[in-house]
Order: C-alpha cells, then sequence, then structure tokens
C-alpha cells in the first residue's frame, strides 16, 4: 500500500530555519517525483513545485523559487522542504503527493499526484 | 502563467441530482507529447486532496462511475451523474502541461 507520512505540526518564528519530512512506503521511492502543495488558511491548493526522488533533480514554482528547498534522502525513502528564514507569510498546511505515471512502449506520461500525505501545519508567529 | 478558471465557484446539489463544473485555461493544455494533462481533484472536509481524473477524462482506478470529465484545449468539465453526501468537498481543476502547473480556485459543493 502507498502511504506517504508527514512529519508534525511545526510553530515557529519568523526568521527561523524549518524543514519538514514526507516519508514513502509501498512503491520504489526512487522512480517518482514527489510534488508539495501549499495552503493557505482557508484558501485553495498552490502547486510549489516537484522533486525527483532518484537524482534529486528539482523544478520549482517562480512564486516559490529562492525561498524554499526540496532534498531527498534515498536511504530513508524521505523528501523534504525547508526554509532557511521563515515569515508569517509562510503560514500554511503543506502537502506532499507523488506524481503517479504510467509507460507505454517506452515512452512514459504523467498521471497527475495520485497519492498525498495528509499534510503539515507551518505556524509562523512572533 | 496558464491561469486556471473554474465555474461557479460553489454548488448546492440535491442528493441523486447530476452537478456540473466548468474549468478554462488560458492557454491550451494539448501537449506536445499529444497528451492534455489536465486534472480533477477533490478536498473533501478536513482531507487531503485526492486525485478523480487525469487526462482529461481517464478515472483514477476506484473512483465511481459517477464522476467522468470532458473537454478538449482550454474548456473542460467535470460532471457527476448522481450527486451523493460523500461527494462533498472542494473541486480542483489543475494543469501540468505548461509549468508553472496551476490549480483552478476551487469549486465548493455543498449537499441540499
Amino acid at each position: 500500500e502507498v502511504q506517504l507520512v508527514q512529519s508534525g505540526a511545526e510553530v515557529k518564528k519568523p526568521g527561523e530555519s524549518l524543514r519538514i519530512s514526507c516519508q514513502a512506503s509501498g512503491y520504489m521511492f526512487t522512480a517518482y517525483w514527489i510534488g508539495w502543495v501549499r495552503q493557505l488558511p482557508g484558501k485553495g491548493l498552490e502547486w510549489m513545485g516537484i522533486v525527483y526522488s532518484g537524482d534529486s533533480d528539482a523544478t520549482y514554482s517562480p512564486s516559490f523559487q529562492g525561498h524554499v528547498t526540496f532534498s531527498v534522502d534515498k536511504s530513508i525513502n524521505t523528501a523534504y522542504l525547508q526554509w532557511s528564514s521563515l515569515k508569517a507569510s509562510d503560514t500554511a498546511m503543506y502537502y506532499c503527493a507523488r506524481l503517479g505515471g504510467y509507460c507505454v512502449n517506452g515512452v512514459c506520461y504523467k498521471i497527475g499526484f495520485d497519492y498525498w500525505g495528509p499534510g503539515t501545519l507551518v505556524t509562523v508567529s512572533s | 502563467d496558464i491561469v486556471m478558471t473554474q465555474t461557479p465557484l460553489s454548488l448546492s446539489v440535491t442528493p441523486g441530482q447530476p452537478a456540473s463544473i466548468s474549468c478554462k485555461s488560458s492557454e491550451s493544455l494539448l501537449h506536445t507529447d499529444g497528451k492534455t494533462y489536465f486534472y480533477w481533484y477533490l478536498q473533501k472536509p478536513g482531507q487531503s486532496p485526492q486525485l478523480l481524473i487525469y487526462e482529461v477524462s481517464k478515472r483514477l482506478s476506484g473512483v465511481p462511475e459517477r464522476f467522468s470529465g470532458s473537454g478538449s484545449g482550454t474548456d473542460f468539465t467535470l460532471k457527476v451523474s448522481r450527486v451523493e453526501a460523500e461527494d462533498v468537498g472542494v473541486y480542483y481543476c489543475m494543469q501540468n502541461t505548461q509549468l508553472p502547473w496551476t490549480f483552478g480556485q476551487g469549486t465548493e459543493v455543498e449537499i441540499k
């Protein structure tokens, strides 16, 4: 069974650093991309970017480029989202999700985020 | 960036009745590989989003047949043939044909 388990809620002060995690199980971790999605309180979904679990290759949304960093530890099937200096406006729920796909005759296509973690609530307040 | 515009933003439906949500993209979502990378997600209250439909009209395994997707280019529709109580939540369209990937603003569906 595919599962994505995210780290627990965090309360931080502006300017502090933070790393949250997303541990995968039930599939070949290194063969899939992991995406990160932000949901501000009471708002919709925002795509932050994706990271390939096989080699940590990452693509960021311009809205988040330079403010967050994705990383992967293949040895423990875990993806990370980190901030070096949090802002109050980073207060949100953060979801990780697996980018599913299928291959036909050696050509592979994505099917969207087929498995999601439960989310990590990050609160940044002085 | 491709802007995804959903209508309506909210919908109140009697159980057993159909429901329809529209999503329009600001640019064509047809990829150079011939696929259209358009999706529908449902976020039930208090839960993570879940994928319902991929490539415009393909239901993810386990998604009830009452959910169907259609459309092409820039205009897409999600239909629920007979809404059930468990279908409440916020429905989002999303594209990943072009970077950055973008979501619609969401359509909240409630049961009358």
